[in-house]
């Protein structure tokens, strides 16, 4: 079986700064893909950024990179240069054989 | 960019009432997706089809919940009756299902509350 852990119920951040968040998984399976959503206010969740589980490098996407370590089972998303407009639940996610399993997710809350 | 149709948006109805969820996906998208989502909490998911088959619905309440997606592309989600605890977004999905790294692609959700 598949679980993902965000232990970050809430997070602050200053606009303009750089914010982690957290996300362990647990799995069995050697072949696994890893994902973050953004779920704004509104309700739609909009993909961020995939990692695969034999990717030799960070995986990386505009203002977002995924953290990979994979012997301590963490895919953390770090967000650089944080924007109003990036405050929303986020939600970690792992894939195996086309089954996405999610975590309890973080908000995020960037100030001005 | 293509997207995933959902609705209606919301919906309101009265414990013991049926309430249906209409969806279609990305044209192409073989794989379609019903995630539960309580206010607070991650997705979960009801039913997996891949294509007009089912794959996995091991966390559907058989009992009161229904899917189909008959000709492979628009699918239903169906409660019947409603309870209150069946309040929550309902979120549809697709996927291509082929090759790592694939997203899942999701509709706006349907917000449903039982009263």
């Amino acid at each position: 079986a598949q679980k993902i852990t965000q232990t970050q119920p809430g997070m602050f951040v200053q606009e303009k700064e750089a914010v982690t968040l957290d996300c362990t998984y647990d799995t069995s399976d050697p072949s696994y893909g890893l994902f973050w959503y953004k779920q704004p206010s509104s309700g739609e969740m909009i993909f961020l950024i995939y990692q695969g589980s034999y990717d030799q490098q960070n995986a990386t996407e505009g203002r977002y990179s995924l953290n990979f370590q994979k012997a301590r089972k963490s895919a953390n998303l770090v967000i650089s240069a944080s924007q109003l407009g990036d405050s929303a639940m986020y939600f970690c996610a792992i894939e195996n054989f086309n089954k996405f399993y999610f975590g309890s997710g973080t908000k995020l809350n960037v100030k001005p | 960019e293509a997207e995933v149709a959902q609705s209606p948006r919301y919906k309101i109805t009265e414990k013991s009432q049926a309430v249906a969820f209409w969806c279609d996906p990305i044209s192409g998208h073989a794989t379609l997706y019903w995630y539960r989502q309580i206010l607070g909490q991650g997705p979960e998911l009801l039913v997996q089809f891949q294509d007009e088959s089912v794959v996995d619905d091991s966390q559907l309440p058989k009992d009161r919940f229904s899917a189909e997606r008959l000709k492979g592309v628009d699918s239903t989600l169906k409660i019947q009756p409603a309870e209150l605890g069946d309040s929550a977004m309902y979120l549809c999905a697709s996927s291509t299902g082929q090759g790592a790294g694939s997203p899942l692609h999701f509709g706006n959700g349907t917000r449903l509350t039982v009263t």
